[in-house]
């Protein structure tokens, strides 16, 4: 069984603060995910990673896939409370399916 | 492009009964995945329905089924409730593969009483 591993599993920060949540596994996967989940809503793809060492951004968060592919991190740089939610980090073993870590909480408060 | 749609959003059941939840993916997605997602173990993968046949199946008791008609839409089944089976059952649409950018449901809220 392949596990992925997200950590922390809850973060409350200020507005305005920086951070960064990982996902690590010690397998390899041929692509990432990342997903946010807000409240009463599924979850809603961010980005993809396919190469290892990918470096994305998308507005104020950063994305880098690990060098062996087996680890992911998510950077958030000047959250909002806009960013408040669930983080997902989902793997492509490559068996045709998806593997979801548990995710990450986060809070931003105003 | 209409999104993902779930019926219904709530439901409360007694154990040892029966649920029937629906999926509707979005138009020209043929592949319909279900995920079970609680506090304690997360998002975990139920099955996929691509072209009316399971394509791929999780780890999970045979009281779970599903099906997925000729239109992709979908629906799964859970017999016999038990009170573990309390959580959001999330769908998610994708064009052709699982891997591809999956777009999810709101989720139907499951509570077995």
């Amino acid at each position: 069984t392949q596990l992925l591993k997200q950590s922390p599993q809850f973060l409350s920060i200020q507005e305005g603060e920086n951070l960064t949540v990982y996902c690590n596994s010690s397998s390899v996967f041929s692509s990432l995910q990342w997903y946010r989940q807000e409240p009463g809503e599924g979850p809603v793809l961010l980005v993809t990673v396919v190469t290892g060492g990918e470096v994305k951004k998308l507005k104020r968060l950063t994305f880098q896939f690990g060098d062996a592919r087996k680890d992911s991190s998510l950077h958030i740089t000047a959250a909002q409370p806009g960013d408040t939610g669930l983080y997902l980090c989902a793997g492509d073993s490559g068996y045709s399916t998806l593997t979801f870590g548990k995710g990450t909480m986060l809070l931003v408060s105003p | 492009k209409a999104g993902v749609t779930q019926t219904p959003r709530y439901l409360i059941k007694t154990r040892g009964q029966q649920v029937t939840l629906s999926c509707s993916p979005i138009s020209g997605h043929r592949s319909v995945s279900w995920y079970q997602q609680t506090p304690g173990q997360g998002l975990q993968f139920l099955f996929e329905y691509f072209s009316e046949t399971q394509r791929n199946k999780g780890n999970f008791p045979g009281r779970f089924s599903g099906r997925q008609f000729s239109n992709s839409r979908s629906e799964m089944n859970v017999s016999t409730l038990e009170l573990g089976d309390s959580a959001l059952y999330l769908c998610a649409s994708s064009h052709d593969q699982l891997t591809d950018t999956q777009y999810f449901g709101p989720g139907t809220r499951l509570t077995v009483l």
